[in-house]
């Protein structure tokens, strides 16, 4: 089945830097990806997705291209904030009939000041 | 639209007691999901449901935890007993097939 890895955490970071979290994956066809993001006391929301290959999905300055070459998602910011300190979360649907996603491990990403 | 709404946001329960979660979802959304978050397993999925019915129950880690959802706007998971190692944040999420999941806040679970 549809399989996604991401890489550990936590990231840490200090304000206004380059941020890269990898993510990739393992499936049939060319399903949607999602980043899917996790602020301290709320529950997953999603931050951005893309439908096919080479889309582009972006969303409060965050970026990632769907590569099917290299089977990943990268998630990318030219620059952070304090207030992107949070879990971050890759994700691909399981397949076939049902709407299930499947996520990543997820990874943690503090900012500092 | 409120989104997802879970209660109670928190919860604080002694060992061997029943303990009920409650979801309610975004009108329209024909799925349902019930996840479990910790420290040491992450997100974990324990039981999902497509227009009230259980698809896939094999998450639920023992016969002490059961979900119910009566109709398309409401939903329960159950735990009786509850033990400590059931203390986590359970979250609810709802979906549809064309757009993406939307998660509740999350219900705080401590078992003490």
């Amino acid at each position: 089945g549809n399989s996604v890895t991401q890489m550990e955490g936590p990231v840490t970071l200090s304000e206004e830097a380059f941020l890269t979290i990898n993510c990739t994956y393992t499936a049939t066809g060319y399903p949607s990806l999602f980043w899917y993001v996790q602020y301290p006391g709320e529950g997953l929301q999603l931050l951005l997705k893309a439908t096919k290959a080479d889309d582009k999905g972006s969303n409060k300055g965050f970026e990632a291209t769907y590569r099917k070459e290299t089977t990943s998602f990268h998630l990318e910011k030219g620059s952070v904030q304090v207030s992107d300190s949070a879990v971050y979360f890759c994700a691909l649907p399981q397949g076939g009939a049902t709407n299930k996603l499947i996520f990543g491990t997820g990874t943690l990403l503090a900012v500092q000041p | 639209d409120a989104g997802v709404i879970q209660s109670p946001r928190h919860e604080v329960t002694e060992m061997g007691q029943e303990v009920t979660l409650r979801c309610k979802p975004i009108s329209g959304h024909d799925y349902l999901f019930w996840y479990r978050q910790t420290m040491m397993r992450g997100l974990e999925l324990l039981i999902y449901f497509n227009n009230n019915v259980p698809i896939d129950d094999s998450g639920m880690p023992e016969d002490r935890f059961s979900a119910k959802m009566p109709n398309a706007s409401f939903s329960t998971l159950k735990i009786q007993p509850s033990e400590p190692r059931d203390s986590a944040v359970y979250f609810c999420a709802s979906s549809t097939r064309r757009y993406g999941y939307t998660f509740g806040s999350g219900t705080r679970l401590t078992v003490v």
